[in-house]
């Protein structure tokens, strides 16, 4: 199975910052990467596919990039709503993974 | 709109079994896989399986081979996961989630339930 890791687990900001998440695959896995929000008793969101490509409706504050093995989500000027934890998810091979996660809380 | 509507949270004791249903609506129920996920405390997310509505075929990860069916009716449009024998471990909140492809040709997890929240514990 390929395996996602993400850094850091946790992240404290403020308001306005810009933050980058990441994620790294154990083995190449082209620009096949999405990126998802989640929020307690929220359904999920999914704000990036194809690794840069944003889902119609996400704020463009919110950026992917990366390709191969290494993968990072931007956020530009923090938003209250913003704060949440941060997935990446790989769809090269079965079966799909997920990454642990990144907890970004308000500082 | 898309949605994906999922029946509500459960509690259940070791050794029963659970049945969650996932209402779709807003688009063509029958041409786009659904994936069950799920997400323990403390945990990340979990890839269960996937039914495709248009003619029932499934396929179920390995570690819920034999405890797991999923199923869909598709006069009402809706998803069925059912978990057998349950354990403790078992606790998390469950989601379906929409697979959906475009001319771009990249697949994704664009709409998903709001999750049915499962406790298992005697």
């Amino acid at each position: 199975d390929i395996q996602m890791t993400q850094s850091p687990s946790s992240l404290s900001a403020s308001v306005g910052d810009r933050v980058t998440l990441s994620c790294r695959a154990s083995q190449s896995i082209s620009n096949f990467v999405n990126w998802f929000q989640l929020k307690p008793g929220e359904a999920p969101k999914l704000l990036i596919y194809a690794a840069s490509i944003s889902q119609t409706g996400v704020p463009s504050r919110f950026t992917g990039s990366g390709s191969g093995t290494d993968f990072t989500l931007t956020i530009t000027s923090l938003q209250p709503e913003d704060f949440a934890t941060y997935y990446c998810q790989q769809n090269y091979g079965v079966p799909f993974t997920f990454g642990p996660g990144t907890k970004l809380d308000i500082k | 709109q898309v949605q994906l509507v999922q029946s509500g949270a459960e509690v259940k004791k070791p050794g029963a079994s659970l049945k969650v249903s996932c209402k779709a609506s807003g688009y063509a129920f029958s041409d786009y896989y659904m994936y069950w996920m799920r997400q323990a405390p403390g945990q990340g997310l979990e890839w269960m399986g996937w039914v495709n509505p248009n003619n029932g075929a499934t396929k179920y990860a390995q570690n819920f081979q034999g405890r797991v069916t999923m199923t869909r009716d598709t006069s009402i449009s809706t998803a069925y996961m059912e978990l057998t024998n349950l354990k403790s471990d078992d606790t998390a909140v469950y989601y379906c989630t929409r697979y959906y492809f475009d001319s771009s040709g990249y697949f994704r997890f664009d709409f998903w339930g709001q999750g049915t929240r499962v406790s298992v514990s005697s």
